[in-house]
């Protein structure tokens, strides 16, 4: 079956500026998770969706920073005000849930944010 | 919180040579898996592993959770296997990975 999709792939955007990334999980997962990745460096967690709720938002950096995912299913990732210490690739994963096995977690490609 | 530690930090490797990383976390854990990020940055699974070992072609894992360590290791390694390979846990209460710092494997002809 199709793995975790992301849009955009790349974006470009002034300092500023508000962007929303989105993110499509495997179908029939409940968990939702999205990361940022610098450069040279592992992902770090932003925040966990199981279902709707936002069950753990410990990893986002400020109150720019905010997610939705009102249907249980895709998710938003929204940024106000970019800074150019935004530009990073944002990652989401998805799990058939959230304990055991089915914890196992799926990476999509990325959208690479560009702050200017 | 947890802490993820990963060695060697770059590895160079002749094509057909095999190779160990290790991953050491510093409590227990639920969750361990081994990623490969590819060139174009994809994060690929590799294996879900909080425990025991597991095999999967060239590679193979084993995860000894008392010990609080993780192996990975690649038989005949092929230049398709460069790139970084992560290890994450997952401990505690949430479900969030925490990632190491990563091996960057580079395979030459």
């Amino acid at each position: 079956g199709a793995g975790v999709s992301q849009t955009p792939s790349n974006k470009v955007t002034e300092k500023g500026k508000y962007v929303e990334l989105r993110c499509d999980p495997i179908s029939g997962h409940t968990a939702l998770y999205w990361y940022r990745q610098s450069l040279g460096q592992g992902p770090e967690f932003l925040i966990y969706f199981q279902g709707t709720g936002a069950a753990d938002d410990s990893g986002l950096p400020n109150d720019r920073f905010f997610a939705v995912r009102p249907e249980g299913s895709v998710s938003t990732l929204k940024i106000q005000r970019t800074e150019r210490g935004d530009s990073a690739v944002y990652l989401c994963a998805s799990s058939l849930t959230s304990g055991g096995r089915s914890n196992e977690q799926f990476f999509g490609p990325g959208t690479r944010l560009t702050v200017l | 919180g947890i802490q993820v530690e990963q060695s060697p930090p770059d590895l160079i490797l002749q094509e057909g040579a095999n190779s160990t990383l290790r991953c050491n976390f510093s409590d227990s854990v639920n969750n361990l898996q081994w990623f490969h990020q590819n060139p174009w940055g994809q994060l690929i699974n590799l294996f879900y592993i909080p425990s025991g070992t597991k095999q999967n072609g060239r590679l193979s894992a084993t995860t000894v959770a008392t010990e609080r360590y993780s192996l990975l290791y690649i038989s005949s390694s092929q230049t398709t296997d460069s790139g970084v390979y992560f290890c994450a846990v997952d401990g505690g209460a949430t479900n969030k990975l925490i990632f190491g710092t990563g091996t960057l494997l580079a395979v030459q002809p």
